[in-house]
C-alpha cells in the first residue's frame, strides 16, 4: 500500500502568489516524522521543512509552512510569495519509528511546481 | 557543515561492464548511509541501507548481487553496479546519517548531489 501520496503531478502558480502542495500519508506507527524536499533540475535534494508526529504546532521555515492535519493524515506544504526559483520537483517523505535510528525515508511520487512570471 | 559528496557526478559505461559510485560524508561520520535510485520524473526509491562494518540491507526486489554495497569506513560507502545494462541507467543518490544521532532531528539525513549513470 502506498504510504505517501502526492496527488498533484504538476502545479502552476503565479509569481508572488501562495501555493499548496498536497501530501497524505498512511502509518500505524505513533512516532513518525514528515519531511518536504525540493529537487531542482540539478538533482540535489534540498531539505525544506520537518514535522514530527507529536508536534502540536505546524512547522514553519521562512516562506515554507507545513499544514499538518494529523486526524486526516495530511501534511501539505504551503509556499508563500512564490518565486521563479521555486520551480522544481517537490517530494513529501515520511520516516516511521522516528526515535529508532534504523528508520528509513519513504518518498511520495512528487509534484512538479512551475512558477510563472 | 554536513556535506555529502558523490563521485563521479556522471558516468557513461558500456553494457556488461561494472561501475562504482562513491558516497562520502566530508565533515561527519556516518554509521548509516542510504542508496536511492531515481528515474526521470519519478520518485526516489530506496535500494538499500548501508551500515558501516556490516552487510547492507536491501529493499525487496533489489538484486544484491547486481548492486554491491560496501561501507568500509565511517565516511565512505560505495555502490557497484555489476554487469550494467541499459535499464540500469538512472540517477543514483546517496544520503548519510550522522553517527550518534538519536531521536527526532529534522536534519538527520544529508543527501549527496547524485550520480547520473548512462549505460550504452
Amino acid at each position: 500500500a502506498q504510504k505517501i501520496t502526492q496527488t498533484q503531478p504538476g502545479m502552476f502558480v503565479q509569481e508572488k502568489e501562495a501555493v499548496t502542495l498536497d501530501c497524505t500519508y498512511d502509518t500505524s506507527d505513533p512516532s513518525y516524522g514528515l519531511f518536504w524536499y525540493k529537487q531542482p533540475s540539478s538533482g540535489e535534494m534540498i531539505f525544506l521543512i520537518y514535522q514530527g508526529s507529536y508536534d502540536q504546532q505546524n512547522a514553519t521555515e521562512g516562506r515554507y509552512s507545513l499544514n499538518f492535519q494529523k486526524a486526516r493524515k495530511s501534511a501539505n506544504l504551503v509556499i508563500s510569495a512564490s518565486q521563479l526559483g521555486d520551480s522544481a520537483m517537490y517530494f513529501c517523505a515520511m520516516r516511521e519509528a522516528i526515535y529508532n535510528q534504523g528508520g528509513k525515508l519513504i518518498f511520495g511520487q512528487g509534484t512538479e511546481l512551475s512558477v510563472k512570471p | 557543515g554536513a556535506v555529502v559528496s558523490q563521485h563521479p557526478s556522471w558516468v557513461i559505461c558500456k553494457s556488461g561492464t561494472s561501475v562504482k559510485i562513491e558516497c562520502r560524508s566530508l565533515d561527519f561520520q556516518a554509521t548509516t548511509m542510504f542508496w536511492y535510485r531515481q528515474f526521470p520524473k519519478q520518485s526516489l526509491m530506496l535500494m538499500a541501507t548501508s551500515n558501516e562494518g556490516s552487510k547492507a540491507t536491501y529493499e525487496q526486489g533489489v538484486e544484491k548481487d547486481k548492486f554491491l554495497i560496501n561501507h568500509a569506513s565511517l565516511t565512505l560507502s560505495t555502490l557497484t553496479v555489476t554487469s550494467a545494462h541499459p535499464e540500469d541507467s538512472s540517477f543514483y543518490i546517496c544520503s548519510a546519517r550522522p553517527s550518534g544521532t538519536s531521536g527526532e532531528s529534522s536534519y538527520e539525513q544529508y543527501f549527496g548531489p547524485g550520480t547520473r549513470l548512462t549505460v550504452t
